[in-house]
Formats: structure tokens, sequence, C-alpha cells
């Protein structure tokens, strides 16, 4: 079965650092991948995806991914994150089998000023 | 455009209830996709429906079931409610259904706490 890991559940940064939360998927095809954003109280968000082409995806607010096929991994990276990036991260992969969305069991990251 | 709504935002019910939670996709947009939401198991598929049918079930007891309407609005139902059901449950819509390049949109959720 298709699995999403996030290797980090809580990250403590200060502003201005550079941030990178990794993500990697078990699915061995072709994958559409997402990661969406969570602020406190907000419902969830779409950050940025990737579908096909350039493995370099950039989002809203900053953000970007890399799809590296040969690891298997998305990892999401900003190089100077903000106190209102302080929210919890999901990442999500779902094959063109068209199953549904898996999600990863999310990061929380929490930016201080 | 007005997003995702879900309605009610919170419930509160008791064990052995049942329930029935409300989605209203994104205008156009024919896909609507449940999800489960805990802090232990994270954000679950729980079904998908495109055009009234059901595509997609995810590992859940058949206690959830769910239906869609000719107007793309969604419902779940929960019955004989268990404490582990206690969850924010999120609906997302999109255009097309999971297998075609779309992304889905998600609703604030509704939070359940079975009592």
């Amino acid at each position: 079965a298709q699995s999403v890991s996030q290797h980090n559940h809580h990250v403590i940064l200060s502003e201005a650092a550079s941030l990178e939360l990794g993500c990697n998927y078990s699915y061995g095809g072709t994958v559409n991948l997402f990661w969406y954003v969570q602020y406190p109280g907000q419902h969830l968000q779409l950050l940025l995806k990737y579908f096909s082409g350039d493995p370099l995806v950039k989002g809203i607010k900053g953000f970007e991914a890399e799809f590296i096929k040969s690891k298997f991994s998305f990892n999401l990276r900003k190089p100077s994150v903000q106190w209102s990036d302080t929210a919890e991260y999901f990442c999500a992969v779902r094959n063109q089998a068209g199953t549904a969305l898996i999600f990863g069991k999310g990061t929380t990251l929490s930016v201080s000023s | 455009k007005a997003g995702v709504t879900q309605t009610p935002r919170y419930l509160i019910k008791t064990r052995g209830q049942q329930v029935t939670l409300s989605c209203s996709p994104i205008s156009g947009h024919r896909s609507v996709s449940w999800y489960q939401q805990t802090p232990g198991q994270g954000l679950q598929f729980l079904f998908e429906y495109f055009s009234e049918t059901q595509r997609n079930k995810g590992n859940f007891p058949g206690r959830f079931s769910g239906r869609q309407f000719s107007n793309s609005r969604s419902e779940m139902n929960v019955s004989t409610l268990e404490l582990g059901d206690s969850a924010l449950y999120l609906c997302a819509s999109s255009l097309a259904p999971s297998g075609s390049q779309e992304t889905q949109y998600f609703g604030p959720g509704t939070r359940l706490l079975v009592l």
C-alpha cells in the first residue's frame, strides 16, 4: 500500500532561518505530489503541487519543493521563514491510477520572532 | 467564487447516535472527497463521489457512508457512533475526479465530538 513519510514531527526555527521539510513516498509509479498547509484555526490550503515537467516547483508565499524521482522524495523548502509561517504542513501523494490523496502525518512548524 | 462549505461546523453527539454532515463544493466542482483528521492517525481518506457515484472508498467500517446529490452537494453519515469517531471531518472538492490532474480544495471541516 502507498504511504507517505514526513520525517520531522515538529520543527522549531527562528525568523529568517532556512527551512527544509522532508517527504518520502512509497509508490513506484507516476505520482502527483502536493504540499498543503494548515494555519492555526484555518482550513487546509494548497501550497504547491507537482504533476509533471520541471521537478522544481514554486508555490505561494515563497515556498518551493523539489521532486527527486530516484529518491521518492518531494521536500519542501523556504530560504527565510517568517513568524507567519507557523503552521502544520502536510505532504500528500496521489498515484495516477486514480486513488485518493494519501497524506503524511504532518509537520508542525513553529517560528519564533 | 465561494469556497467549500461544510455544515455544521461543530457537533456533539453521544455513543450510539448517528450523525449526518453536509458539504457544498465550489461552484462547478463535481468531485467531492471526505477525510477524517485525528491527532493520532492524521488525515485518512473516507470516500470520493463524482456525478452521484462513489468512485473510491477508504478503509473505514460500513458505519461510515455517504452520498452525492445532483447539484454535487454531498453528505456523509456515521451510524452507531463510537468514541473513536471524534475527529475533524474534512470535505474537499475538485473539478474532476482523482486520476485527473486536478487539485482538491478543502473546506473548514466539521468537528465532531462523541461523548
